[in-house]
């Protein structure tokens, strides 16, 4: 079973404002990613890390910034909140070594900025 | 460069009738192929995938995959609908080398009608 958890689930806030979405994970992966997902569209990846002290920008620029200070977490911050933000974002976590690629995703984060 | 295509944005099928969602890929070297699951509010679920071995892969909830590297597809099947399998559905490709990063496609609603 896979554990992997983000908070809050769902989030409206005001522009201007500093927000930090959380996702741990359990786990022990050393892989881990944030996905954005517009409504009924696809999942585009904004940013990974292969471990920790290492992370990338993915294939959709994002104004965001993530951390990966431990392992089981990866936090990621919009400094500065605008509409343009409102989405839902998507953690999820992947394991090495062992051949089989599939990642584990977290519930969401519905974020609305208004 | 890797890429995913899903044929229909929108499936109907009435409670009891089979399920095909259509998957295919580009790729110049053996890709694994994954279908995920997402219900409204919540994160991916993984049904199936396809790495290496047997090209019919089973899933959960009685859904099953084939890999046709001929037709570069990996076509969802299920024999019977239920209304539980409303959701929305993607498929994604991922290559050795990849940091195991996903390439989503843009997924198909799957409505079940009585």
């Amino acid at each position: 079973e896979a554990d992997i958890y983000q908070t809050p689930r769902y989030l409206v806030i005001g522009t201007g404002k500093k927000i930090t979405l959380e996702c741990s994970q359990t786990m022990g992966h050393d892989k881990m990613y944030w996905y954005q997902q517009d409504p009924g569209m696809e999942l585009h990846l904004i940013h990974y890390s292969y471990g920790v002290n290492s992370t990338e920008k993915g294939d959709l620029s994002s104004e965001s910034t993530v951390s990966r200070i431990r392992t089981e977490h990866f936090p990621l911050t919009l400094e500065s909140a605008r509409p343009s933000h409102t989405s839902q974002y998507l953690c999820a976590s992947s394991e090495t070594g062992t051949g089989s690629y599939e990642q584990y995703f977290g519930p969401g984060t519905r974020l609305t900025v208004t | 460069a890797q890429s995913v295509t899903q044929l229909g944005s929108h499936v109907s099928v009435s409670e009891g009738a089979l399920v095909l969602l259509r998957c295919n890929y580009s790729s110049s070297v053996p890709p694994y192929l994954f279908w995920y699951v997402q219900y409204p509010n919540q994160g991916l679920q993984l049904l199936l995938k396809y790495t290496t071995g047997a090209t019919l892969v089973k899933g959960i909830n009685g859904f099953e995959a084939e890999f046709k590297k001929s037709e570069t597809s990996f076509h969802l099947t299920k024999p019977s609908a239920h209304m539980s399998d409303a959701a929305e559905y993607f498929c994604a490709v991922t290559f050795t080398g990849t940091a195991s990063k996903l390439t989503f496609g843009t997924g198909t609603r799957l409505q079940v009608t009585l």
